[in-house]
């Protein structure tokens, strides 16, 4: 199975400031047929069900603030929150989608 | 809109069964793969299965497999989850889950305890 290794576990950040998600693969989830990263990134906020943030590592869902990004290739992904705001607050998972079982990470807690 | 209602959840005694439903609305059931993933409160998430539009391929994770069973009815726009054999380990709010490979929506849970 493909092993999903986030860091921190738990990061705390001052509204406006920066936060930084990584998340390491197992195994490479660049499929070569079309070159894209099957990671997805989810936002779980307290008491409600994960929302969809990123898809193809790097593709903002419709909807979701511009100031969430990710980046990333193979084994090695990014989400970067560019200025924190209070509803960002919330665990946060990287996903690979690019076989079964489909995995996810551990999550990282998002704190003000 | 997507909406995905599970139900079914509960307090059921270890080795007793148990059947989710998650009925869906909001676009077109059956031409969507459909899943189930499960959480303990406070922990990770865990894929559980997931079959095809028609029901005609399904995949359980190992901790599930001969345990657990998913299927769907197109006609009801209805998925389902029966959990046989309960254990312990299987305590967790279980999510219905729209899409694959790509997760897009999920439900609201529906909150499973195995206890005596």
């Amino acid at each position: 199975d493909f092993v999903l290794t986030q860091s921190p576990d738990s990061l705390t950040v001052s509204l406006g400031e920066r936060a930084t998600i990584n998340c390491k693969s197992s195994q490479s989830v660049l499929y070569s047929s079309d070159n894209k990263n099957y990671l997805a990134w989810y936002q779980q906020k307290p008491g409600q069900s994960p929302k969809l943030l990123i898809y193809w590592a790097s593709t903002r869902k419709s909807g979701v603030p511009d100031r969430f990004s990710g980046s990333g290739s193979e084994t090695d992904f990014t989400l970067t929150i560019s200025s924190l705001q209070a509803e960002d607050v919330a665990v946060y998972y990287c996903h690979q989608y690019y076989i079964a079982p489909l995995t996810f990470g551990g999550g990282t807690k998002v704190e003000i | 809109e997507v909406q995905l209602v599970e139900s079914g959840g509960g307090l059921v005694q270890p080795g007793g069964s148990l059947r989710l439903s998650c009925a869906a609305s909001g676009f077109s059931f059956s031409t969507y793969w459909m899943q189930w993933v499960r959480q303990v409160p406070g922990k990770g998430l865990v894929w559980v299965a997931h079959m095809n539009t028609d029901g005609s391929i399904t995949r359980h994770a190992d901790s599930v497999r001969g345990r657990f069973t998913i299927s769907r009815d197109n006609a009801e726009n209805t998925l389902y989850l029966q959990m046989n054999s309960l254990g312990a380990e299987d305590s967790a709010v279980y999510f219905c889950v729209r899409g694959n490979p790509l997760i897009e929506d999920w439900g609201q849970g529906t909150l499973v305890t195995v206890s005596s």
